[in-house]
């Protein structure tokens, strides 16, 4: 019944690893994204991805590489790990659009620690 | 640059008063706002949410309101309970329809029995 479910929860990594977090939502939604929460709980937006096409590409390092190969999955791909990459990562999903279908649904979140 | 922000890091109140959480904005092309709260080890749910033509929307012992002309929404907790300790967070949609929500930096409420 989870509704954007992601894995793992937790994540443990030495730096210079490559990992990927998976993420899928039940909701027939369009349009699912990746957030990163800090350390002070600021959360900002990655990525924004509408019917498997990238529309949000917040400035992030293109270490981090977001695949989705249906719109119910966007999972988060991240080489060459470095310590300030260690914060919690969620996935979220919306209808997409303004007003109410920009209201996102979001997971569990994956706190990636990199030592 | 956009920006979302809460006064308080930290409210603390007790248990049975009444709590009230704000927030500013910048983005005056925002046209729509939520607020979620956030438990430990969770992710951010919804609590209520407000489109930019409205200024009071009512739920279930929530209320947010909008003030437009200064940019502030906040968001009034009747009665509170130890289980609406968290952190809250405001968030805006810009009207580029992308989607896109801007946070702010999250309000921890600890309530005290």
């Amino acid at each position: 019944d989870t509704a954007v479910s992601q894995t793992p929860k937790y994540l443990v990594t030495q730096m210079g690893n490559d990992k990927s977090i998976k993420c899928e939502q039940n909701l027939g939604h369009d349009t699912m994204y990746w957030y990163k929460q800090d350390s002070k709980k600021f959360l900002k937006i990655m990525f924004s991805y509408n019917n498997k096409e990238l529309i949000i590409n917040e400035t992030v390092p293109n270490r981090f590489s977001p695949k989705s190969p249906d719109k119910a999955h966007l999972n988060l791909h991240i080489n060459s790990l470095e310590l300030g990459d260690s914060a919690v990562y969620f996935c979220a999903s919306s209808q997409g659009g303004t007003g109410r279908r920009a209201e996102a649904f979001f997971g569990q979140g994956t706190r990636l620690t990199v030592v | 640059g956009e920006s979302v922000g809460l006064h308080l890091p930290t409210l603390s109140v007790q248990e049975g008063d009444n709590s009230i959480i704000n927030c500013a904005y910048s983005n005056s092309a925002s046209d729509y706002f939520i607020w979620y709260k956030q438990e430990s080890g969770k992710g951010p749910q919804f609590i209520i949410d407000i489109r930019s033509n409205m200024d009071k929307r009512q739920g279930q012992r929530v209320t947010v309101l909008l003030n437009k002309t200064v940019k502030h929404l906040s968001l009034q907790i009747a009665a509170t309970q130890p289980g609406d300790s968290a952190v809250y967070f405001c968030a805006e949609a810009p009207t580029s329809n992308t989607g896109k929500l801007i946070f702010g930096q999250g309000t921890t409420l600890q309530v005290k029995p």
